[in-house]
């Protein structure tokens, strides 16, 4: 079970947009609609902020999106705020009811 | 309101065993997979294990596997890990973690384990 692959950081000002990309394989991220992306503030739990590829759960705002295409899922975050600013997770169901994170991005706005 | 609560972390010493717990409240917690979810210091997330509603499935991360037990007692809405050969790779930050729509939607603030002589 190896790490998802993820950019160890991003930036960008406030008001653009942000894409994060997490590579797994076929036998995880290619292979399920099942990849979920939190943020984590520093000393803070993560937060789930989107589920099955593109869901959002209540209470997320819509500047946050994901998609997938293959083996690869992205996060966008469209107009940035400065409270975006954290570490981003992906994560994947890997089978076998096993699960993968990625390796982290540091977002900086 | 959905609250996972961990404690019982602390040092212990390399070859040794801890236990720990997470309080469930806010929810029908016998209802929920669960999951134990740890973050090394300056690291990044890392699933370790997960248990089945009723308790008959259990899963794990290689690195663990015969090291680490994960349980649940659906009578006291509680979760534990109970480690043992700990190493000092095992020194992190664990949570505590429901399974939602295939996703972790609700984590505890964790607990310390530190793993040194």
């Amino acid at each position: 079970q190896s790490a998802l692959t993820q950019p160890p950081s991003a930036s960008g000002s406030p008001g653009q947009s942000v894409t994060i990309s997490c590579t797994g394989t076929s036998s995880d991220v290619g292979g399920y609609n099942y990849v979920s992306w939190y943020q984590q503030h520093p000393g803070k739990a993560p937060k789930l902020m989107i589920f099955g590829v593109s869901k959002r759960p209540s209470g997320v705002p819509d500047r946050f999106s994901g998609s997938k295409s293959g083996n690869t899922a992205s996060l966008t975050v469209s107009g940035l705020q400065a409270e975006d600013e954290a570490d981003y997770y992906c994560s994947s169901f890997a089978g076998s009811k096993k699960w993968v994170f990625g390796e982290g991005t540091k977002l900086t706005v | 309101e959905v609250q996972l609560v961990e404690s019982g972390g602390g040092l212990v010493q390399p070859g040794g065993s801890l236990r720990f717990s997470c309080a469930a409240s806010g929810f029908t917690f016998s209802s929920y997979w669960m999951s134990w979810v740890r973050q090394a210091p300056g690291k990044g997330l890392e699933w370790v294990a997960n248990i089945k509603q009723d308790g008959s499935e259990k899963n794990y991360v290689d690195s663990v596997k015969g090291r680490f037990t994960i349980s649940r007692d659906n009578a006291q809405n509680s979760l534990y890990l109970q480690m043992n050969s700990v190493r000092a790779e095992d020194t992190a930050v664990y949570y505590c973690a429901r399974h939602g729509d295939w996703s972790f939607d609700f984590w505890g603030r964790g607990t310390l384990v530190t793993v040194s002589s």
